[in-house]
């Protein structure tokens, strides 16, 4: 059972290419979200899924897109690299969240640098 | 200690001591609350998780206690080991205000001294 896999762990981009950051999940959960993390900050989410084909912003939406054409997959596209979004991108999946049990699995995640 | 800036609170704690860890919330009608773990280089754990009409609800070694009057919400691991060292998140959501949004605290840093 592999759980929730991010690929690439490392990433180094120029500022303005673009790349996709890959979540996949075998758990047939139904909820998946994208997170960032920076230095001595929490968890900021960035678009999140309740379901194949639903999708939504989360606190810090700027310059990512989503998609969710699959329940077991949920890209991260950075359309426009910057600086600014230098930081450790976390994937997450869990049962819907409306139930009992919120226990989200997290991937071990994605380390971007943008130069 | 408190946070301040960019720095994660910190807490140090004797191996074989209880270890208290706190979180202050903001929205009162969040619903749920959960405790995760992150180690070092890795990505955050699940450890419990408590809803708004509970106060307390006990784990392996671990307790967390909620108070809706204040919006604090703590964790309280009892005999601290080693491998307890790393970086402790509180999370919460609301149905009502945030539907399926899971907001993240920023963090304690837990260390563990031999």
């Amino acid at each position: 059972n592999a759980g929730v896999t991010q690929t690439p762990k490392f990433q180094v981009l120029k500022t303005g290419q673009s790349m996709t950051l890959q979540c996949a999940q075998d758990m047939n959960h139904e909820y998946m979200s994208w997170y960032r993390q920076d230095p001595g900050m929490g968890l900021r989410l960035i678009h999140y899924s309740v379901g194949a084909g639903i999708t939504d912003q989360g606190e810090v939406p700027n310059g990512y897109n989503v998609s969710r054409s699959t329940t077991e997959d949920f890209p991260l596209r950075l359309l426009s690299a910057a600086p600014s979004q230098t930081s450790v991108y976390f994937c997450a999946s869990s049962y819907s969240i409306g139930n009992v049990n919120t226990e989200a699995f997290f991937g071990q995640g994605t380390r971007l640098t943008v130069v | 200690g408190e946070s301040v800036g960019l720095h994660l609170p910190t807490l140090s704690v004797q191996e074989g001591d209880n270890s208290i860890i706190n979180c202050a919330y903001s929205n009162s009608a969040s619903d749920y609350f959960i405790w995760y773990k992150q180690e070092s280089g890795k990505g955050p754990q699940f450890i419990i998780d408590i809803r708004s009409n509970m106060d307390k609800r006990q784990g392996q070694r671990v307790t967390v206690l909620l108070n809706k009057t204040v919006k604090h919400l703590s964790l309280q691991i009892a005999a601290t080991q080693p491998g307890d060292s790393a970086v402790y998140f509180c999370a919460e959501y609301s149905m009502k205000t945030s539907y399926d949004k899971v907001i993240f605290g920023p963090g304690t840093s837990l260390s563990v001294i031999p």
